[in-house]
């Protein structure tokens, strides 16, 4: 099956500066590769997501890139605001399956 | 109502109780989900449900059981639970199954006591 890796952790940034969260994944058929944002009190809700056939996307301050040859993606926050503050989860789905696999989760803190 | 919405959102129960959780789903999508999510550890799927019909269940105890009557809607059963059985439990559903998109309800914060 699918194995997701997510690095930090934790990870505090000043406001404004910008923060990047990394996943690897083991499954070279994944095709679809998710972000979600969980707010205290409340369930993950999806911010970004790209697919195999693009290499980054951008919305507005967040954007993620892919890189399949060496099966990581990451996630991109500029210009980060106190509201920025939540755990982040990355996910990849195995091939054939049904399942998205998520990663532990970075829980950043953007100081004000 | 719009989204994902789940009911209740705290439970308390003993180790001899038997409730149910409720997930409802507000998107027009034909696949839902149970997930747990404990402290420190990744999102754990548990069950899969797509146009009424169960499509997956990852190995989990019996004394969860799972219901989905229609589309739309989605039970979790419990009974006899564990101290261990702890935890946050999410919904989410999604267009179909391989859609990968998934939406999250807000979670029903369980407690065994």
């Amino acid at each position: 099956g699918e194995n997701v890796e997510q690095h930090p952790s934790t990870l505090s940034v000043q406001e404004g500066d910008s923060a990047v969260i990394k996943c690897t994944y083991s499954d070279s058929a994944s095709n679809y590769f998710p972000w979600y944002k969980q707010e205290l009190g409340k369930g993950p809700q999806l911010i970004i997501d790209i697919r195999s056939n693009v290499g980054e996307k951008k919305d507005q301050r967040i954007a993620v890139t892919l890189n399949k040859t060496a099966k990581h993606f990451s996630l991109h926050i500029t210009e980060t605001q106190p509201e920025d503050s939540a755990v982040y989860f990355c996910a990849a789905p195995g091939a054939g399956s049904y399942q998205l696999t998520f990663g532990k989760g970075t829980k950043l803190s953007v100081i004000p | 109502e719009t989204g994902v919405t789940q009911t209740p959102r705290h439970l308390v129960m003993g180790m001899t109780n038997k409730k149910s959780l409720k997930c409802e789903q507000h998107l027009g999508h034909n696949a839902m989900y149970w997930y747990k999510q404990s402290a420190k550890k990744p999102l754990e799927l548990m069950f899969v449900y797509s146009l009424e019909e169960r499509v997956e269940n990852n190995s989990v105890p019996s004394r969860f059981s799972p219901e989905c009557p229609n589309s739309s809607h989605l039970f979790l059963h419990l009974h006899t639970l564990q101290p261990e059985d702890s935890a946050l439990y999410l919904c989410a559903s999604s267009p179909g199954t391989a859609d990968y998109e998934q939406y999250f309800g807000p979670g029903t914060r369980l407690t065994v006591t």
